[in-house]
């Protein structure tokens, strides 16, 4: 049984760029959020699909959006990047019951130059 | 608004002894816990969870955690520690309403074990 898979692991993009970030949640899981961790501190809340709607966002600007397939993944898209876009972007899923505990990708360690 | 705070940026211990990694929140309602751990360039991995029932918690590796609601901890502890315990620690809460799932996570505490 796979975990939760991101891709891709590693990313640079220029200022002013766009990037789309991709992420299959563990198998049965039906929701999947996704999480900013910038370098020495912990992981920020970004937003939460379940049925292909957000249902949870967190205080990031409109330049984050994403979107959920019929399929449960999901992808990240970050436009109009910033230097301060840079960090590790992390993808939880997890069951919609609330006392089952989110599982999390590798990550995705982006680079803004 | 939930929150919760890891006192300590960094932790030392020497292998072999107990090791405790400290943490507190602050909710409206009755909290579900979490621990999670960091490894090196990895995500992040459940450790132990608490949702309701006995205060003392156990999970992986060994590790376990007592629930304080007077004192509105949540600390993670280890009997003995291991060289390989080594990492960033990460406490987390969820509000238990549903629908509100979001994790919110403490700054972290980077565990070191001295060999």
């Amino acid at each position: 049984d796979a975990g939760v898979t991101q891709s891709p692991t590693h990313l640079i993009k220029t200022r002013g760029q766009q990037v789309t970030l991709r992420c299959s949640p563990k198998s049965g899981h039906d929701t999947v959020s996704w999480y900013q961790q910038a370098l020495g501190q912990g992981p920020q809340f970004i937003f939460q699909y379940y049925e292909e709607e957000e249902r949870q966002r967190g205080n990031f600007p409109d330049r984050f959006s994403g979107h959920q397939f019929p399929n449960y993944s999901s992808e990240l898209n970050v436009n109009a990047l910033l230097l301060g876009d840079s960090a590790l972007y992390l993808c939880a899923s997890s069951l919609r019951e609330m006392n089952t505990e989110a599982f999390f990708g590798q990550g995705t360690r982006l680079t803004v130059v | 608004a939930q929150s919760v705070a890891q006192p300590e940026d960094q932790v030392n211990v020497a292998e072999g002894n107990p090791l405790t990694v400290k943490c507190t929140y602050s909710v409206s309602g009755n909290p579900y816990l979490f621990w999670y751990v960091q490894y090196p360039n990895r995500g992040l991995q459940f450790l132990l969870k608490y949702i309701t029932g006995d205060n003392l918690v156990k999970g992986s590796y060994g590790f376990e955690a007592e629930f304080n609601k007077s004192q509105t901890s949540f600390h993670l502890k280890k009997p003995s520690a291991l060289v390989s315990d080594s990492a960033l620690y990460f406490c987390a809460v969820i509000l238990s309403n549903f629908g509100n799932e979001k994790l919110t996570f403490g700054t972290g505490t980077r565990l070191t074990i001295i060999p």
